[in-house]
């Protein structure tokens, strides 16, 4: 089944301690991409990679970093993670069709994390 | 800037009413438009795609329109069940550059 997987689903955490969200695509995509859903402020792109070691900021990129040295998987990396991170987090792949720009996103079902 | 803006924010119809939900972008010069589906703390699921060049897309019940010129798109649910409860986001892809600007949603609420 052709699927973006994210773990962990859930995550309570302390401010301060470095934690790693994996994303993960079982579809070949080429791009793959970091969103935050907040109330109120809707969702927002953090990192997006066009491709295996190709990666670039979107608007809100402060306090992650990112990694791709796989196509298949895009860590999310919150080295300090501080209580604003508090936030539902998604990653989406995409591709190209064969015919043409597509860009259809698939997004991967959330990760909640919960900074005390 | 881009802003991508859905109204109305919140909508009860009861069933089997057809529905529009609207979306409008600041910037014409986008790739493609696409319709998503959330439910309450769950993951987006795309339901429809149109890009730059199409006018319409068709999916069983959902119909999705793009006016390009005028900034807007809707999306049109057709004879309305309670599964059909979810929050709608629009979302455009203003370039190659694969960002997606969304907007803030409409929640629907479709009462039996």
């Amino acid at each position: 089944e052709a699927q973006v997987t994210q773990n962990p689903r859930y995550l309570i955490t302390v401010t301060g301690k470095k934690l790693t969200v994996t994303c993960s695509q079982n579809m070949n995509h080429e791009y793959m991409s970091w969103y935050r859903q907040d109330p109120g402020l809707g969702l927002r792109q953090i990192y997006y990679s066009m491709n295996v070691e190709v990666t670039d900021k979107g608007d809100v990129p402060e306090g992650y970093k990112v990694s791709r040295k796989e196509k298949r998987n895009f860590p999310l990396i919150l080295e300090s993670p501080s209580p604003n991170q508090t936030s539902l987090y998604f990653c989406a792949s995409s591709h190209k069709t064969a015919t043409g720009i597509s860009y259809e996103q698939y997004f991967g079902p959330g990760t909640r994390l919960t900074v005390t | 800037k881009q802003e991508v803006t859905q109204i109305p924010a919140a909508l009860s119809v009861p069933e089997g009413e057809n529905l529009v939900l609207n979306c409008s972008f600041t910037d014409s010069a986008i790739y493609n438009l696409q319709w998503f589906r959330q439910d309450p703390g769950k993951g987006l699921t795309s339901l429809l795609l149109i890009q730059s060049s199409q006018r319409e897309q068709t999916s069983g019940r959902l119909n999705a329109s793009l006016d390009k010129s005028s900034g807007r798109s809707t999306l049109y649910i057709a004879a309305s069940q309670p599964g059909d409860s979810a929050t709608y986001l629009c979302a455009v892809l203003r370039d190659s550059s694969y960002k997606l600007i969304f907007g803030s949603g409409t929640r629907l609420l479709v009462r039996p």
